[in-house]
């Protein structure tokens, strides 16, 4: 079974260009989450997805970023305009249906935002 | 609110020697506890989890951890650290969210090196 992926691995754009990161999620997880990490900081959650609905999107640091899943299968995560201080590394994650604290969640191997 | 402390941010042991990740938490439930690893360029791997069964519990590659609910910790232990345990740790306390979905904090991490 294919885990979680990304893409791109790597991204590097100029301030104020537009960048969008793609997840595809295990198959038939209902729940998808965002994690960024911040160079030298923790990994923190930007938004949960059950199927197509944002259940929680309280992560989300501002209003240049949008998230999407439509259809409730891959989501993407739009920056736009890019700034600095959005460098860093962006994981997804999956996890199956539920209300569930003690589920898993798969992570992708992230991708990794360079902003100049 | 939850929060997750890892008191170390790099740790450096010989390659056969025990391993000591520690973790303290902090949460207004009974939280569920993770551990992750990540290793260069990979996806965050789950070790181990605590759901409220044994205190004692034993994850992938021969770590452990053990949940205090007297001292807020869940360390991570290992009797004999390999080189291929060389990499990034990260305790995560999970906690059911207003909607009672999983709602995730992770610590800052802690680097693990393994001398030969």
């Amino acid at each position: 079974e294919a885990g979680v992926t990304q893409f791109p691995s790597h991204s590097v754009i100029e301030k104020g260009q537009t960048v969008t990161l793609r997840c595809d999620p295990i198959s038939g997880h209902d729940n998808l989450y965002w994690y960024r990490r911040v160079m030298g900081k923790e990994i923190k959650f930007l938004l949960h997805f059950v199927k197509e609905s944002k259940q929680d999107e309280s992560g989300m640091p501002n209003n240049r970023f949008l998230a999407e899943r439509t259809g409730g299968t891959y989501s993407t995560l739009k920056v736009q305009p890019a700034e600095l201080e959005d460098s860093g590394v962006y994981f997804c994650a999956s996890s199956q249906g539920a209300r569930n604290p003690y589920n898993e969640q798969f992570f992708g191997p992230g991708t990794r935002l360079t902003v100049l | 609110a939850q929060s997750v402390t890892q008191l170390d941010s790099h740790v450096s042991v010989s390659e056969g020697t025990p391993v000591l990740l520690r973790c303290n938490y902090s949460s207004s439930y009974s939280p569920s506890l993770f551990w992750y690893v990540q290793h260069p360029n990979k996806g965050l791997q789950l070790l181990l989890k605590y759901t409220s069964a044994a205190t004692l519990v034993k994850g992938i590659n021969g770590f452990e951890a053990e949940f205090k609910k007297s001292e807020t910790s869940f360390h991570l232990t290992k009797p004999s650290a390999h080189m291929s345990d060389a990499a990034e740790y990260f305790c995560v306390v999970s906690d059911p969210n207003s909607g009672g979905y999983q709602k995730v904090t992770f610590g800052t991490g802690t680097k693990l090196q393994v001398i030969p």
